[in-house]
């Protein structure tokens, strides 16, 4: 089946760890993106990349770093500068440039204690 | 900046009644406009999407959607609502430059809730 999958569903981590959430994809697509999703705020953009090696910052980047090695992989770095960390994450792919339709990982919780 | 509104937090409908959920957004170009739907703890499914042609849009599970550019409008509408149907609802227009991967822009959300 293609798809998207996010590991692990839940994640718990001391506050002042760096964390890194997993997101691959079978779709074959170029474009992939993080989004975070808080309560009564909808879904914001992380970061996004449209290729192999190229990243952009997204609305809310800070304390955020991800990496993009391969095309079927796009993980998130949540750092210790990251204020407020705890929320669920959300991984989208589509198929590369221009509008296309943006289909979604189940998401990770993501809970610092 | 672009920006979608979705006015009411939160509906609640008996099953077998209509629904319509409302989105506005404000875009200077011409809009490509998405409804999502997201259960509890999952990730978001497409309902329907609108990128230009007839204005009226079917999706799936027997949902549609009216664009209408004089209101700024995308509303969400189903005629007979199925307890199934409880969930929260996400409209989202897309925004980019040509040649660029595009990015949503996410309204706030409506929690649908259905009483039997």
């Amino acid at each position: 089946d293609g798809g998207i999958t996010q590991s692990p569903k839940y994640l718990f981590r001391k506050e002042g760890q760096n964390v890194t959430l997993s997101c691959e994809q079978n779709l074959n697509h170029d474009a992939m993106y993080w989004y975070r999703q808080d309560p009564g705020q909808g879904l914001r953009l992380i970061y996004y990349s449209q290729i192999v090696n190229d990243f952009q910052k997204g609305d809310i980047a800070e304390g955020y770093s991800v990496s993009r090695e391969k095309k079927e992989s796009f993980p998130l770095t949540v750092t210790s500068a990251q204020k407020n960390p705890t929320a669920f994450y959300l991984c989208a792919s589509a198929r590369g440039r221009g509008v296309d339709t943006q289909y979604f990982g189940p998401g990770t919780r993501l809970t610092v204690l | 900046a672009q920006s979608v509104t979705q006015p009411d937090i939160h509906i609640t409908v008996s099953e077998g009644a209509s629904l319509e959920l409302r989105c506005n957004y404000s875009y200077g170009a011409t809009p490509y406009l998405f409804w999502y739907v997201q259960s509890p703890g999952q990730g978001l499914q497409l309902l329907l999407k609108y990128f230009s042609g007839d204005t009226l849009v079917q999706g799936i599970k027997g949902f549609e959607a009216e664009f209408k550019r004089s209101q700024s409008s995308f509303n969400l509408r189903k005629p007979s609502v199925h307890w199934s149907d409880a969930a929260e609802y996400f409209c989202a227009v897309a925004r980019g430059a040509t040649g660029t991967a595009s990015k949503l822009t996410f309204g706030t959300g409506t929690r649908l809730q259905v009483t039997l």
